[in-house]
């Protein structure tokens, strides 16, 4: 089955930008997920839905990040006015409900914000 | 939320010793345990997890164990070879609340030739 897949790779802006990324889940994958991933740190959660709806944003910074799965199959996570501490790699995962264990990790965006 | 903490952060090996990572957790209430393996601008890939009803697991080279009572697990790397060389998360989850995974903040091994 084909994986995760994401775009852009690679994004450079200056601060005050906006940036949207996008992620397609594996086909049947009804849980998506999205991870902010500072170099040489672990992932962390920004926010994920089950289908289309948000399951936990708690983590996600609501005055400049959003993120919509409207159909409940791709995702599109924004970034409004990007901040230098927003430089990262972003990355969307999935998983089956019936087996939410198991998330599968798509290659990720690299933004650098100057 | 659930914090885990991953020690060492930096791991250097020589080939064809163990290399051993280990991972704590708070939260009582998680009850899955995956590792994986980042490599160099790749994503997290899964290696192996472990589940709480289990104390050990091993896919050929590597070794998970599990210590509920000392919210403690670990990851054990027999027989290290050049190709183990990468970053290392381990992540815990809870089957309650929000069920979100919480990540380790990585090791790097590096295994010497």
């Amino acid at each position: 089955e084909a994986g995760v897949t994401q775009s852009p790779r690679y994004a450079v802006l200056q601060e005050g930008q906006a940036v949207s990324f996008w992620c397609d889940p594996i086909s049947g994958h009804d849980t998506l997920y999205w991870y902010q991933q500072p170099r040489d740190q672990g992932p962390q959660l920004l926010v994920y839905f089950r289908d289309e709806a948000v399951i936990d944003n708690s983590q996600l910074p609501s005055d400049r990040f959003s993120a919509v799965r409207p159909k409940g199959t791709n995702s599109t996570l924004k970034i409004q006015s990007a901040k230098q501490g927003d430089t990262a790699t972003y990355l969307c995962a999935s998983s089956r409900q019936i087996n939410q264990d198991t998330q599968y990790f798509g290659p990720g965006t690299r933004l650098l914000v100057l | 939320g659930e914090q885990v903490e991953q020690l060492p952060s930096i791991l250097r090996v020589q080939e064809g010793s163990s290399a051993s990572i280990n991972c704590s957790y708070e939260d009582s209430a998680s009850n899955y345990f995956p590792w994986y393996k980042q490599e160099p601008g790749e994503n997290p890939k899964l290696i192996i997890d472990i589940r709480s009803n289990m104390e050990r697991k091993q896919i050929q080279e590597l070794i998970v164990l599990l210590d509920k009572k000392a919210k403690r697990f670990s990851l054990h790397i027999t027989d290290t070879q050049p190709g183990d060389s990468a970053m290392y998360f381990c992540a815990a989850r809870a089957n309650t609340g929000y069920q979100n995974f919480y990540f380790g903040k990585g090791t790097s091994l590096t295994v010497i030739p």
